[in-house]
């Protein structure tokens, strides 16, 4: 199965957009890229996902390299409350039943 | 509030004994995962559920075992316990999302601290 790369940590200010890149060179043209976060003591949760294209919801934003060996997750403005562990995951193929394969992932610190 | 329970939030059990950690997934949801957190690490996939059925295998120590019943709930068992088995224990349940992704559901998870 495809691994993800990812920086232990990055940080940036308070209502400023934030960039978090992800490696998966070994990607392979079936794997979904899946981002999770996980606020502290809590459980993880679903961020936003996607295959090829650039995707958007109400959470963040996702832009897929056109050779998809990376991709970006982006917080529009960031809040104090998005200070999380974000999750930049392949959807494993088939034979593993489609099993998310979790990173490290990157701690995400939010500056007032 | 995600919809999954765990139970319990914490337990302090000594080495050498047996726990069981319960999971109800959201209404619906037919997979349950188990997922072990060590500390400040990833999540590791222990094993996923799917109506009742084991689906998939990860990590899981033969000390472990797991099963999900007809009401859908699903029960982590983890025996002859060790130091290193402290760590947070996670349940997910999951809905289909397009293309066969699935979005997963987390508890709030179970604490587990053996001393």
């Amino acid at each position: 199965d495809a691994k993800t790369t990812q920086p232990n940590s990055m940080e940036s200010n308070e209502e400023e957009p934030v960039h978090l890149p992800c490696n998966h060179s070994t990607i392979s043209g079936t794997d979904y890229i899946h981002w999770y976060r996980q606020l502290p003591s809590q459980g993880p949760e679903y961020v936003i996902h996607g295959l090829t294209s650039n995707v958007n919801n109400r959470m963040a934003s996702l832009a897929i390299a056109e050779d998809r060996k990376s991709s970006t997750l982006i917080l529009h403005r960031a809040t104090l409350r998005d200070a999380a562990v974000y999750y930049c995951i392949l959807r494993g193929s088939m034979d593993s039943n489609y099993q998310l394969i979790w990173g490290a992932g990157t701690k995400l610190i939010i500056k007032p | 509030d995600s919809g999954v329970t765990q139970t319990p939030k914490h337990l302090i059990t000594a080495t050498g004994q047996r726990v069981t950690l319960r999971c109800s997934p959201r209404s619906g949801d037919l997979s349950v995962y188990w997922y072990q957190q060590s500390l400040d690490q990833g999540l590791q996939f222990l094993i996923q559920y799917y109506n009742g059925e084991e689906r998939a295998k990860g990590n899981i120590l033969e000390r472990f075992s797991a099963q999900q019943f007809p009401d859908l709930h699903s029960e982590l068992n983890l025996s002859s316990l060790e130091l290193g088995d402290s760590a947070l224990y996670f349940c997910a349940s999951s809905v289909v999302l397009r293309g066969g992704n699935t979005e997963a559901f987390f508890g709030q998870g179970t604490r587990l601290t053996v001393v």
